[in-house]
């Protein structure tokens, strides 16, 4: 079945510094990817997405490209904030597995002063 | 805008006891989700829904029911509560195939 590998954390960064989190899928057909945030005591909220190969998602600094050679969907942002600190998952959603949201997971992402 | 609401954000049982867990969007989206999240863990797939009247099982289904009888409803079931099912339960929505899902603030269960 469908499945979705995440480095594991934690990763503690200070501030400014360059942020990358790994993300690699198994998947039949053609998924969407997504990277979810979840900040302290809150739910899952979408932070960007990527529907085909190629493609690359972007919000608030964050980017990531869905890479169909390598099934990889890695999270980058160039110079992170104490606002950053949060956990983020790595998800992907698929006709082929009966659009089941499946989830990585996670890794919580600490960001010092 | 309301999105996904759950309810209650709270809720302490006794081993044994039975309670539902409510589910509602008002997104009008087919696809409708339960997860569970233990203590810096990921979300594991319990039970979701692709439409009123249509559910499964997703990867940790034992010790949980579901029912979806409308669109916007999808109240989750524990019948006899164990320790081992202490966890934040999160609900979420999606429109279709490949698109974003909603969540709702989560469920804090504990079993005691």
């Amino acid at each position: 079945g469908d499945s979705v590998t995440q480095m594991e954390g934690p990763v503690t960064l200070s501030e400014e510094a360059f942020l990358t989190i790994n993300c690699t899928y198994t998947a039949t057909g053609y998924p969407s990817l997504f990277w979810y945030v979840q900040y302290p005591g809150e739910g899952l909220q979408l932070l960007l997405k990527a529907t085909k190969a190629d493609d690359k998602g972007s919000n608030k600094g964050f980017e990531a490209t869905y890479r169909k050679e390598t099934t990889s969907f890695h999270l980058e942002k160039g110079s992170v904030q104490v606002s950053d600190s949060a956990v983020y998952f790595c998800a992907l959603s698929g006709a082929a597995a009966g659009n089941k949201l499946t989830f990585g997971g996670g890794t919580r992402v600490l960001v010092k002063p | 805008n309301a999105g996904v609401t759950q309810t209650p954000k709270f809720r302490i049982l006794k081993i044994g006891q039975s309670m539902t867990l409510q589910c509602a969007q008002d997104m009008n989206h087919n696809y409708m989700y339960w997860y569970r999240q233990d203590p810096g863990m990921g979300l594991k797939l319990i039970y979701y829904s692709v439409g009123a009247g249509i559910t499964d099982k997703g990867e940790v289904p034992n010790g949980y029911n579901v029912s979806r009888s409308t669109t916007e409803d999808f109240p989750l079931r524990l019948e006899l509560a164990a320790p081992s099912q202490t966890s934040v339960y999160f609900c979420a929505s999606s429109s279709g195939v490949n698109t974003e899902a909603f969540f709702g603030q989560g469920t804090r269960l504990t079993v005691v």
